[in-house]
C-alpha cells in the first residue's frame, strides 16, 4: 500500500500570496489531518477532515483552511502568506474505526518558505 | 489527553539497547500511549503504541508499567539510523478523536 502522499515537497512563496497543499492519504483511509512544524511552536495540530466535513480543529488563525474530498484527498489553503508560515506542514491519515487505539500515519511533509 | 514528560536528550551506544523513558503520571484508563519519531524533519513515524500490555514489534518494545503512569521504548539493537527525535504521546481515542499532541520529545543520539 502506498503511504500518506503530499505535493509539493518544497515550494517558495512571498508573503501576502497564498498557496495550496495536497495530501492523498493511504488507500482506505477517510481521516485526514494537517499539522504545522515549526521550530519555536514545535508539531501543532491544524485541523481533521472526516467525510468532506472538518471535524476537529487547532488554535491557528481563520488564514488557514482545508477541504476534503469525496476521495478523502485533501487540501489545505494559506492565505496572505506571512513570514511566520514559513514551516514543515505535514499531512496524516487514519483509518476511521470503532475499534480504539487505531494508528495515524504521516506523509513526508511539504516546505515551504515564505520571503 | 494527558501530558507526558521526556528528557530532553540522550545518547547511545550503536549495537545497544536504546531505553527511552516517558513519564505519564495523569494518563486515563482510556488513553493509549503512543510513540512516534522523527528524522531530520522528515513526516514523523510510527513505531509502536499500547494501552496496558507490553507490546512488541519488528522496530521495538513498549513497556508500561503496571500503574500505566510511565512507559519505556525500547530498540533492542540500536544503529545510527535510529538517531531522531522520539516522541511519546498519550491519546485517548474515541470516535472522532483522531489527533495527536505532540510535546517535544528526546533527541536520541547513537554513537558510533
Amino acid at each position: 500500500k502506498a503511504g500518506v502522499t503530499q505535493t509539493p515537497r518544497y515550494l517558495i512563496k512571498t508573503r501576502g500570496q497564498q498557496v495550496t497543499l495536497s495530501c492523498s492519504p493511504i488507500s482506505g483511509h477517510r481521516s485526514v489531518s494537517w499539522y504545522q512544524q515549526t521550530p519555536g511552536q514545535g508539531l501543532q495540530f491544524l485541523f481533521e477532515y472526516f467525510s468532506e466535513t472538518q471535524r476537529n480543529k487547532g488554535n491557528f488563525p481563520g488564514r488557514f483552511s482545508g477541504r476534503q474530498f469525496s476521495n478523502s484527498r485533501s487540501e489545505m489553503n494559506v492565505s496572505t502568506l506571512e513570514l511566520g508560515d514559513s514551516a514543515l506542514y505535514l499531512c496524516a491519515s487514519a483509518e476511521q474505526t470503532r475499534i480504539p487505539g487505531n494508528t495515524i500515519y504521516f506523509g513526508e511533509g511539504s516546505w515551504l518558505t515564505v520571503v | 489527553d494527558a501530558k507526558t514528560t521526556q528528557p530532553t536528550s540522550m545518547d547511545c551506544a550503536e549495537g545497544r539497547a536504546a531505553n527511552l523513558p516517558c513519564n505519564h503520571s495523569t494518563i486515563s484508563g482510556n488513553e493509549y500511549v503512543y510513540w512516534y519519531r522523527q528524522i531530520h524533519s522528515q513526516g514523523p513515524q510510527y513505531i509502536i503504541h499500547g494501552l496496558k500490555n507490553n507490546e512488541t514489534n519488528e522496530m521495538a518494545s513498549l513497556i508500561i508499567t503496571e500503574d500505566r503512569k510511565s512507559s519505556t521504548l525500547i530498540l533492542p539493537h540500536a544503529t545510527l539510523r535510529d538517531t531522531a527525535v522520539y516522541y511519546c504521546i498519550v491519546r485517548f481515542h474515541n470516535f472522532g478523536n483522531e489527533k495527536l499532541t505532540f510535546g517535544t520529545g528526546t533527541r536520541l543520539t547513537i554513537i558510533p
